[in-house]
């Protein structure tokens, strides 16, 4: 069974700092992985997904990257500021059974 | 372009009462979704739906119904709500399954009383 671990639970930075999100997954039979952002009492928005053949995706100031063999993906932010203060979440497709399995988020606070 | 929509956005019901929540999209995606939210537990794939006509279970399917009714929608029916089911709902599609991006619809608070 797949099962999707995020750490940490929380994070605070200070703006301006550069951080690393951490995604971890046992099942290497994957079809992609997806990072999302949800706001509070919002829904989820895609971020980047990676698809199982490809390392790295990226979009302006983030950077995913993913390591297949060992079940592993980390979410980069560069020069974060205030409005990045959200839960990201990353989710893994399976090839197996198609289902898609998330992670249950960082909270990341940006300090002004 | 309207996205993935749910209604209702909010909801109380008493245990034992049942209740549809509506999911529609108009993205011509032929894949579906249903999850809950729960603090501390994360996204939980309730069912799926691969392509019209076809559904099946995820993670937590027990005390749900789906019916894909067509492409563009995809209903999730509680027969006998219970207080566990108190949770956040949310209904996801894509284009297809494994390659493609999930867009999801706002969310449904669901409290069971």
């Amino acid at each position: 069974k797949q099962e999707v671990t995020q750490i940490p639970a929380a994070l605070s930075v200070p703006e301006g700092e550069n951080l690393v999100l951490n995604c971890s997954f046992t099942d290497s039979a994957i079809y992609n992985l997806q990072w999302f952002r949800q706001d509070p009492g919002k829904g989820l928005t895609s971020l980047l997904l990676i698809q199982s053949s490809q390392r790295e995706q990226t979009s302006g100031r983030l950077n995913a990257s993913l390591d297949k063999s060992s079940g592993r993906s980390t979410l980069y932010i560069a020069a974060s500021q205030p409005g990045d203060s959200a839960t990201y979440l990353c989710a893994v497709s399976s090839d197996r059974d198609d289902k898609i399995i998330f992670g249950k988020g960082t909270r990341l606070h940006i300090l002004p | 372009n309207a996205g993935v929509t749910q209604t209702p956005k909010f909801q109380v019901l008493k245990t034992g009462q049942s209740m549809t929540l509506q999911c529609a999209q108009d993205m011509n995606h032929n894949s579906m979704y249903w999850y809950r939210q729960d603090p501390g537990m994360g996204l939980r794939l309730i069912y799926y739906s691969a392509s019209e006509g076809t559904t099946d279970k995820g993670e937590v399917p027990n005390g749900y119904n789906v019916s894909r009714l067509n492409k563009r929608e995809f209903s999730l029916r509680l027969e006998s709500a219970a207080p566990s089911q108190t949770s956040v709902y949310f209904c996801a599609s894509t284009y297809s399954q494994g390659g493609e991006t999930q867009y999801f619809g706002p969310g449904t608070r669901l409290l069971v009383l």
